[in-house]
């Protein structure tokens, strides 16, 4: 079975720009979490989908935004980006909304000059 | 709210040496609990878990036992690898509520194993 995967791996944006990922999760998995990773504050939640609705969502500001469609697949997206959304962004996924375990995909770093 | 707290790193070890990592957690209720690997420039593996007390998590001869009453979660094992240099989090779910899909981790320990 095919794991989690992210696109694109690599992203280079100017500050102001937007920028949109893309996570496939697990075939049969209906969750998808997102995060975010810096050295500084380590791994942050962004928030979580299930069939298609967000279901929570962590302390981040409205420039971050995301959806699921009906396939599972799930999309992020930055808005007016700024120097310190520079992270790797990792998507996860999970069989039910509520199983404990999530599964990582190899996430996108994004770098915003 | 919920919180994980590592020990702090980097720990550098001899190939063959015990290691441990302390984990300790504060939570409501009964947490599952959880410990990921990561590789440099991969995303985070899941290593093993545990999810309810007293609860012995193992893979690859990694070994973590699910303490209620000291709220811990170490990870241990007897002998290390070069190949195990890589960085470990703890993680705790906590289903429920504003829980839902949310994996509370740790800062992370960078483990280096020399050979």
């Amino acid at each position: 079975k095919a794991g989690v995967t992210q696109t694109p791996r690599y992203l280079i944006k100017t500050r102001g720009q937007q920028v949109t990922l893309s996570c496939s999760p697990i075939s049969g998995h209906r969750s998808v979490s997102w995060y975010q990773q810096t050295p500084g504050q380590g791994l942050q939640f962004l928030f979580e989908y299930f069939s298609e609705t967000q279901r929570n969502k962590g302390n981040f500001p409205g420039r971050f935004s995301g959806r699921q469609f009906s396939n599972s697949r799930s999309e992020m997206n930055v808005s007016t980006l700024e120097l310190g959304d520079s992270a790797l962004y990792l998507c996860a996924s999970s069989f039910k909304r509520d199983s404990p375990e999530q599964f990582f995909g190899p996430g996108t770093r994004l770098t915003v000059l | 709210g919920n919180s994980v707290t590592q020990m702090e790193g980097p720990v550098t070890l001899s190939e063959e040496a015990f290691l441990t990592i302390n984990c300790t957690y504060t939570a409501t209720g009964y947490p599952s609990l959880f410990w990921y690997v990561q590789y440099p420039g991969e995303g985070l593996q899941l290593l093993l878990k545990a999810t309810k007390a007293d609860d012995k998590g193992s893979n690859k001869g990694f070994e973590a036992t699910y303490r209620k009453e000291t709220t811990s979660f170490h990870l241990e094992k007897g002998s290390v690898q070069v190949s195990d240099s890589a960085v470990y989090f703890c993680a705790l779910s906590n289903a429920g509520g504003t829980s839902y899909g949310k994996l509370t981790f740790g800062q992370g320990t960078i483990l280096t194993v020399h050979p």
